[in-house]
């Protein structure tokens, strides 16, 4: 059984269209996030959510929405995509309690043409 | 703000080689401290912790011992396999994130 999951697992694009990457959770984990990994393997946070509110919201741009119906789903939507967002986006999940750990799901890797 | 310092790689060894990846956090508190690997084309992997000084994290072979006088956590395994090559990522708590990550390492070993 895959903890988290992550659909698609690739997607390749045009600028300027709108796209949703999903994420599901099995471990009963209190809180998701999405990651943003870059060509060189850089990471960073884009959102954090515990229990469907949001609690971590970085300097994103708002073409990014994240949308979370219930405690194991975090969705992440991006409007009028552009180049620079091709990257590995990463979906995560932790309990409450667990500094730190992290379970990662496989990625989704966003290609905009 | 907080963050973490790691070797830049890519680091390329002959199988049964010992790995050392240094990695150094920015003093503020006593955080905990993570080591996590990617394998090619999945997800990150939590490897070790350590969560006070002095505190060593293992496993897989892999230990990376807590050191407050030096800020450090570096990686370290005696003999390498060719099925550990990965990146690895160091990483701390910083405020409300979670984690913040190294920019990761790049181990190759080759047979």
């Amino acid at each position: 059984d895959t903890a988290v999951s992550q659909t698609p697992k690739y997607l390749v694009t045009q600028m300027g269209n709108d796209k949703s990457i999903k994420c599901e959770q099995n471990l009963g984990h209190d809180t998701m996030y999405w990651y943003k990994q870059d060509s060189k393997k850089f990471l960073k946070i884009m959102f954090s959510y515990n229990n469907k509110e949001l609690i971590i919201n970085e300097t994103v741009p708002n073409r990014f929405s994240p949308k979370s119906p219930d405690k194991a789903h975090l969705n992440l939507h991006i409007n009028s995509l552009e180049l620079g967002d091709s990257a590995v986006y990463f979906c995560a999940s932790s309990q409450r309690g667990t500094t730190g750990e992290l379970f990662f799901g496989e990625g989704s890797r966003l290609t905009v043409l | 703000g907080d963050s973490v310092t790691q070797m830049e790689g890519p680091v390329t060894l002959s199988e049964e080689a010992f790995l050392t990846i240094n990695c150094t956090y920015t003093a503020t508190g006593y955080p905990s401290l993570f080591w996590y690997v990617q394998y090619p084309g999945e997800g990150l992997q939590l490897l070790l912790k350590a969560t006070k000084a002095d505190d060593k994290g293992s496993n897989k072979g892999f230990e990376a011992t807590y050191r407050k006088e030096t800020t450090s956590f570096h990686l370290e395994k005696g003999s390498v396999q060719v099925s550990d090559s990965a990146v690895y990522f160091c990483a701390r708590p910083s405020g409300n994130t979670p984690l913040v990550f190294g920019k990761g390492t790049r181990l190759s070993v080759i047979a």
